[in-house]
């Protein structure tokens, strides 16, 4: 089945300094979520990415989707003590019924 | 205000005791769906309903059931519990099908321990 996996599990960083998580399909995507989930809570949609090579900005945070759609990343430049949480990627190829989260990177941000 | 409200919120059974997880929408979405979330494996699906009466499983649907007899209500049923159904639980819903594109909202997740 279709397996969406995330890279780092983990990262540990200090206030200022810039993260990245990487999000692989073992297929095409039709399309691919961000989600991020603060400590002890629930997951959070953050965007939605559609076509191939698009790139969209929510202030620190930046998307990719890759040209093959096959991949994504959501890079946060200068992190903050609020950047942390577990962000997830979510994707599908589009001939199943459901989305199929990654398996999420650890945020840990420190001053 | 629009949400997606699971109870019970925590819980400790006892194996092979049934429970079932209420869940509730009220933005009139069709699409809701369970999710459970280990350490180190992320969200897995358990099952989904697309509409009333339809439901289908996701990745882990084993010692899982559900039912849709209503648009706002998805609850989930262990009929005889396991301590490997241990796990942080999640209702959520989207409008429609969220591999679509559509946004899935999350209830605030139901801590199960079975002893």
């Amino acid at each position: 089945g279709q397996q969406v996996m995330q890279i780092p599990q983990y990262q540990h960083v200090q206030e200022g300094e810039d993260f990245t998580t990487y999000c692989n399909s073992s297929t095409t995507l039709s399309n691919i979520q961000w989600y991020k989930q603060r400590p002890g809570g629930h997951p959070v949609f953050l965007i939605q990415l559609v076509k191939s090579g698009e790139v969209k900005k929510q202030k620190r945070l930046t998307f990719q989707f890759g040209e093959a759609k096959k991949n994504s990343s959501l890079h946060i430049t200068a992190t903050q003590t609020t950047d942390v949480g577990t962000y997830f990627c979510a994707g599908n190829t589009g001939t199943a019924s459901k989305l199929t989260f990654g398996t999420g990177t650890r945020l840990q941000v420190t001053l | 205000e629009a949400q997606v409200t699971q109870n019970p919120r925590y819980l400790i059974t006892v194996t092979g005791k049934k429970l079932t997880v209420t869940c509730s929408q009220n933005m009139n979405h069709e699409y809701m769906s369970w999710y459970r979330q280990d350490p180190g494996l992320g969200l897995r699906q358990i099952y989904y309903s697309m509409n009333v009466e339809v439901t289908d499983k996701g990745d882990v649907p084993e010692g899982y059931k559900v039912s849709r007899k209503e648009k706002r209500n998805f609850p989930l049923i262990l009929e005889s519990p396991s301590p490997n159904q241990t796990s942080l639980y999640f209702c959520a819903s989207s409008l429609y099908n969220p591999s679509s594109g559509n946004t899935i909202y999350f209830g605030e997740g139901s801590w199960l321990t079975v002893v």
